[in-house]
């Protein structure tokens, strides 16, 4: 059973568009939401997290807007460059900080000059 | 300097030989992880450790072992190798957002 899912699978933007990944869950006991980038060869950077009891977070052209009523989140990249082309994963974790995330499948983008 | 030291860094295995990849973290971190990655299933979760302790096991077989000899070394010990058991491993340490090692590239002949 996935229990993170993430849309779409692949995302092609133009250099300066907002890029727009989505994810949703199904475990209420989720109370962490990061976020990660992965460029070939490498390991997953983390980028930005989130807790439910903010629905919005901002990290310069990254921002994470969350909507606990439907259990979903997503990651906004505002004026998307080519070095941010890269597979993004979102990640849920149970409440306690040693708590394991579970990832989504990832969406791979890549944004054209 | 890496932080979260995996070795080896690339490893070819015979099926059904037996392998121990080696995972070494100094961040201070109580909770250490091993997740898999392939093209069939990307970042795939497979143990949790807290002060040395199992928490969470999401690997159905018993061919894969972790190993926990100190608090900042998670090792994991995979038995009769198979094919499929090919793909990256990375261990990860966190006290909140897992931050991850460079990975064992494991291919299985």
């Amino acid at each position: 059973q996935q229990q993170v899912r993430q849309s779409p699978q692949s995302l092609t933007v133009w250099e300066g568009e907002t890029a727009i990944l989505n994810c949703s869950y199904e475990d209420s006991t989720f109370d962490y939401f990061p976020w990660y980038h992965q460029f070939p060869g490498e390991s997953p950077a983390l980028l930005i997290a989130i807790r439910p009891v903010s629905n919005k977070k901002e990290d310069g052209r990254f921002t994470i807007f969350f909507n606990k009523r439907e259990k979903k989140f997503s990651l906004h990249i505002a004026d998307s460059q080519p070095g941010d082309s890269a597979t993004y994963f979102c990640a849920a974790s149970e409440r306690g900080n040693n708590n394991a995330p579970r990832f989504g499948a990832g969406t791979k983008l890549s944004v054209k000059p | 300097d890496p932080k979260i030291i995996q070795k080896p860094k690339y490893l070819v295995a015979v099926t059904g030989s037996e392998k121990i990849l080696i995972c070494e973290q100094y961040l201070g971190h109580n909770a250490m992880y091993w997740y898999r990655q392939s093209a069939k299933k990307p970042l795939e979760f497979m143990f949790s450790y807290s002060y040395q302790k199992l928490m969470d096991n999401q690997t159905a077989s018993s061919r894969f072992q972790p190993q926990s000899s100190k608090k900042n070394h998670l090792d994991l010990q995979i038995t009769a190798l198979k094919p499929d058991d090919s793909a990256t491993y990375f261990c990860a340490s966190s006290q909140q957002a897992p931050l991850f090692g460079e990975g064992t590239r494991l291919s299985v002949l």
